[in-house]
């Protein structure tokens, strides 16, 4: 079965200061891969996502994310941290079209003036 | 267009009782799954329902059950609850059964078992 792990449970950056958060799954072949972003008390909104092709993928609010087979990883990150990007990062993992998604635990960032 | 809408957003019961929650697709969406979310486990699947068929089931006791009806909204319902129910309650929808349409998730119902 396909697992992620999001070896940070916390980080903390400087607003202005560049971001990279990290995720590594489990899964024999090219999984679908996704980042979700969750602010406090809301439900989790959609990045961006992985399925093929170009490695490097560009989602919204000025994120991408790095496809890196060799390493199992899909690392997310900003160059610029705003204030507004305080929140709980998710990265999750589905091994086929429809098979449900698997969600890693999380990474809180903090942004500090 | 609208998005996806939970209700209650938050709710409080005691243990023994049961519980139901509802979920409104985004029009058009015809996927929706809903998840638990807790500090502890994290996000976790509890079920899919694709055209008022479950497709998936995650690994939860015979207490949570689900259904979709034919407009595409679905509820989920805990019977005899238990603290560790305590929970948010996330329900998302996609248009297809196919994951690289994306999830979208609704704000949750907080549930808490006391």
């Amino acid at each position: 079965a396909q697992s992620v792990t999001q070896p940070d449970i916390h980080i903390t950056v400087s607003e202005g200061a560049s971001l990279e958060l990290r995720c590594n799954y489990s899964y024999g072949a090219t999984p679908y891969l996704f980042w979700y972003v969750q602010s406090p008390g809301q439900g989790l909104q959609l990045l961006l996502k992985y399925f093929s092709g170009d490695t490097l993928v560009q989602g919204i609010k000025g994120f991408e994310a790095e496809f890196k087979r060799s390493q199992s990883s899909f690392n997310l990150r900003k160059p610029s941290v705003h204030w507004s990007d305080a929140a709980e990062y998710f990265c999750a993992v589905a091994s086929s079209g429809n098979t449900p998604l698997v969600f890693g635990k999380g990474t809180r960032l903090s942004v500090i003036a | 267009k609208a998005g996806v809408t939970q209700t209650p957003r938050y709710l409080i019961k005691t243990r023994g009782q049961q519980v139901t929650l509802s979920c409104s697709p985004i029009s058009g969406h015809r996927s929706v799954s809903w998840y638990q979310q807790t500090p502890g486990q994290g996000l976790q699947f509890l079920f899919e329902y694709f055209s008022e068929t479950q497709r998936n089931k995650g690994n939860f006791p015979g207490r949570f059950s689900g259904r979709q009806f034919s407009n595409s909204r679905s509820e989920m319902n805990v019977s005899t609850l238990e603290l560790g129910d305590s929970a948010l309650y996330l329900c998302a929808s996609s248009r297809t059964d196919r994951q690289r349409d994306g999830y979208t998730f609704g704000s949750g119902t907080r549930l808490t078992v006391v």
